[in-house]
């Protein structure tokens, strides 16, 4: 079983659409959790970054952690056509290497 | 300001060439990592340099030779690469290693070719 599970999709949806994107782990030891953008031949952007349990609200983007349940979501609003990209989740214990999702490929549809 | 940046963009090199990837982040960070990206997979840890100093070799191969000459600037020397060394390599920046924040910021990667 890997540590980080993340549907690789890919997910195609209308513009305007919620999506909700997620992640499980199997670490209690995570701590840190983090949302990566990544488009085509490019680099990863960070997108959200939480600290322990709660949720965390950036325009468009919310990102839940629920520790007790060992998930991460990542819900985006209104979604756009530039919203397509690969979404990476991403977590760490203190002092550790960060640990990724495969990765989601959203696809969102004019 | 958040940006890291790798030069070149891509780079084609033969299985007896020597080159260099570069990568330089001027946010103050002391900590800076390699990793290598396939297509349609999450980043791999290569190494991590911490206050300029070697941390982590993730058992990569000696054909790959990590460089920190100072706190902002990073490289990784290439020579007998082989074909299967053909991917996206990304340098990221993070605050403080000792921290573990796990706030890294990457760069926009440069696409190595091996033929």
């Amino acid at each position: 079983q890997k540590e980080v599970e993340q549907d690789p999709g890919p997910l195609s949806v209308p513009e305007g659409a919620i999506v909700s994107l997620n992640c499980t782990y199997s670490n209690s030891a995570f701590q840190y959790f983090m949302w990566y953008r990544q488009y085509s031949r490019k680099g990863p952007e960070l997108l959200m970054y939480t600290y322990s349990s709660g949720n965390k609200e950036d325009g468009r983007f919310t990102a839940q952690v629920d520790k007790s349940s060992k998930y991460i979501s990542l819900f985006i609003r209104d979604s756009q056509p530039s919203d397509s990209a690969t979404y990476l989740c991403a977590m760490s214990e203190q002092g550790g290497k960060l640990i990724f999702g495969q990765g989601t490929e959203l696809s969102v549809k004019p | 300001d958040t940006e890291v940046t790798q030069t070149p963009k891509h780079l084609v090199m033969g299985m007896t060439n020597k080159k260099s990837l570069k990568c330089e982040q001027h946010m103050g960070h002391r900590a800076m990592y390699w990793y290598k990206q396939k297509a349609k997979k999450p980043p791999e840890l290569m190494f991590v340099y911490s206050y300029e100093k070697l941390s982590i070799n993730e058992s990569v191969p000696s054909r790959f030779s990590p460089e920190c000459p100072n706190s902002s600037l990073l490289n990784l020397h290439l020579h007998a690469l082989q074909p299967e060394d053909s991917a996206l390599y990304l340098c990221a920046s993070s605050q403080n290693p000792h921290r573990g924040t796990g706030e890294q910021y990457f760069g926009p990667g440069t696409r190595l070719t091996v033929t």
